[in-house]
């Protein structure tokens, strides 16, 4: 069974451009949560999809959206990119919900981001 | 608010021996608590878990155990090889929407 894909893989911006990450999660895993991993801050949550719909979301500004479609498949989008954009954004899929059970969460390989 | 700590930040073994990483946690709804090996270039990697109706799991060299009372929770990893050797993450979840994660432990697997 193939892993969660991220595409790309890596992306160069500049300030105030918009960006645009796509991820593709296990096959029959309906829920995707997105993270930003940065060496000061770690791991921190974004928000998480279920059935196209929006579950949670994280502290971070509105600049930070996303969207899941009817295969499961999520977009996350950064617009008005600033510095400390630059990170590695990862997303995870699991079968559920975190919300609803303790589904564990399986992680892409993710997307580099630069903002310079 | 909730918060995981985990230490040390950066462990260095020998070949062979064990290694013991520790998270606490603050959330006393917590049930949950994955651990997570991230290499460089990759994205973290579940490599063992334990809900908490269960005080301790093994897999192969790698062993979880976990104390409620004390909100304490560790990885031990047995005959480290340097394949061992990469960031690991622990993590702790209460069913809530999130993951709460460690800041992370570099292992590195000295030959």
């Amino acid at each position: 069974k193939a892993g969660v894909t991220q595409t790309p893989r890596y992306l160069i911006k500049t300030r105030g451009q918009q960006v645009t990450l796509s991820c593709s999660p296990i096959s029959g895993h309906r829920s995707v949560s997105w993270y930003q991993q940065t060496p000061g801050q770690g791991l921190q949550f974004l928000f998480e999809y279920f059935s196209e719909t929006q579950r949670n979301k994280g502290n971070f500004p509105g600049r930070f959206s996303g969207r899941q479609f009817s295969n499961s498949r999520s977009e996350m989008n950064v617009s008005t990119l600033e510095l400390g954009d630059s990170a590695l954004y990862l997303c995870a899929s699991s079968l559920t919900p975190t919300s609803s059970y303790n589904s564990p969460l399986h992680f892409g390989n993710g997307t580099r981001l630069t903002v310079t | 608010g909730e918060n995981v700590e985990q230490h040390p930040s950066t462990l260095s073994v020998q070949e062979g021996d064990s290694a013991v990483i520790k998270c606490t946690y603050s959330d006393s709804a917590s049930n949950y608590f994955p651990w997570y090996k991230q290499e460089l270039g990759k994205g973290p990697q579940l490599i063992i878990d334990i809900r908490s109706n269960v005080g301790e799991k093994k897999d192969q060299r790698i062993a979880v155990t976990l104390n409620k009372t004390a909100k304490h929770f560790s990885l031990h990893i047995t005959e480290t090889q340097p394949e061992d050797s990469a960031v690991y993450f622990c993590a702790a979840s209460s069913g809530t929407y999130k993951y709460i994660f460690g800041t992370g432990t570099r292992l590195k697997v000295l030959a």
